[in-house]
């Protein structure tokens, strides 16, 4: 699976949009990017995943660039809550589930 | 109801010891996981079932054995327990092998004094 890179940390506002970045310039074009994220003291917690269009839930939406070199996860409202180790993960889709966690981006939200 | 459980939440131990970790899920999947997160915060694969079969067996020393009695069930037992053991353990579980949609549990710390 192709690598990904994220700043090690960033601080976010809470109430305002909070865009996380990540590089997978060698991404490959059956595969997939996945967020994680992981409260402290918690299990990490699948957010959202996408392969070329934009993706939105209920948690976040994943901006993909159209080179798919990139992608920008977006939490609308950042809350205190939100506070946590957010991974990018890149994987084949109908893979073998070998989600390779890489160190992350630690995301604090300060009031 | 927790999705994922996982028993003991806290495990200390003396090395050379030998110790499990239960882990259920209740979403009726397929595919349960064992992950081991280390001191450096490192989450790592070290072993996977898909209806009770081995699926996926990182290179992890033999004192680690999984066994998945049911679907809904994996558990994993540790021989001789060494300082480097000491870890969170983390049981996932995921509607199939090949998604990529994966629930975890809280996570059981393990320290090996």
């Amino acid at each position: 699976d192709a690598k990904t890179t994220q700043p090690p940390s960033m601080d976010c506002a809470e109430g305002r949009a909070a865009n996380l970045p990540c590089n997978h310039s060698t991404i490959s074009g059956n595969e997939y990017v996945y967020w994680y994220r992981q409260i402290h003291s918690q299990g990490p917690q699948y957010i959202i995943h996408g392969l070329k269009n934009n993706e939105t839930n209920e948690m976040a939406s994943l901006i993909i660039t159209e080179d798919r070199k990139s992608s920008t996860l977006i939490l609308p409202h950042a809350t205190l809550r939100d506070t946590a180790v957010y991974y990018c993960i890149v994987r084949v889709f109908y893979g073998n589930n070998r989600l390779a966690f890489g160190k992350g981006n630690q995301v604090v939200v300060i009031p | 109801d927790t999705a994922v459980s996982q028993t003991p939440k806290y495990l200390v131990t003396q090395m050379g010891n030998d110790k499990s970790i239960k882990c259920e899920q209740n979403l009726g999947h397929d595919t349960m996981y064992w992950y081991k997160q280390d001191s450096k915060k490192f989450l790592k694969i070290m072993f996977s079932y898909n209806n009770k079969e081995l699926i996926i067996n990182e290179t992890v020393p033999n004192r680690f054995s999984p066994k998945s009695p049911d679907k809904a069930h994996l558990n994993l037992h540790i021989n001789s327990l060494e300082l480097g053991d000491s870890a969170v353990y983390f049981c996932a579980s995921s509607r199939r092998q090949d998604t990529g949609e994966l629930f975890f549990g809280e996570g059981s710390r393990l320290t090996v004094l």
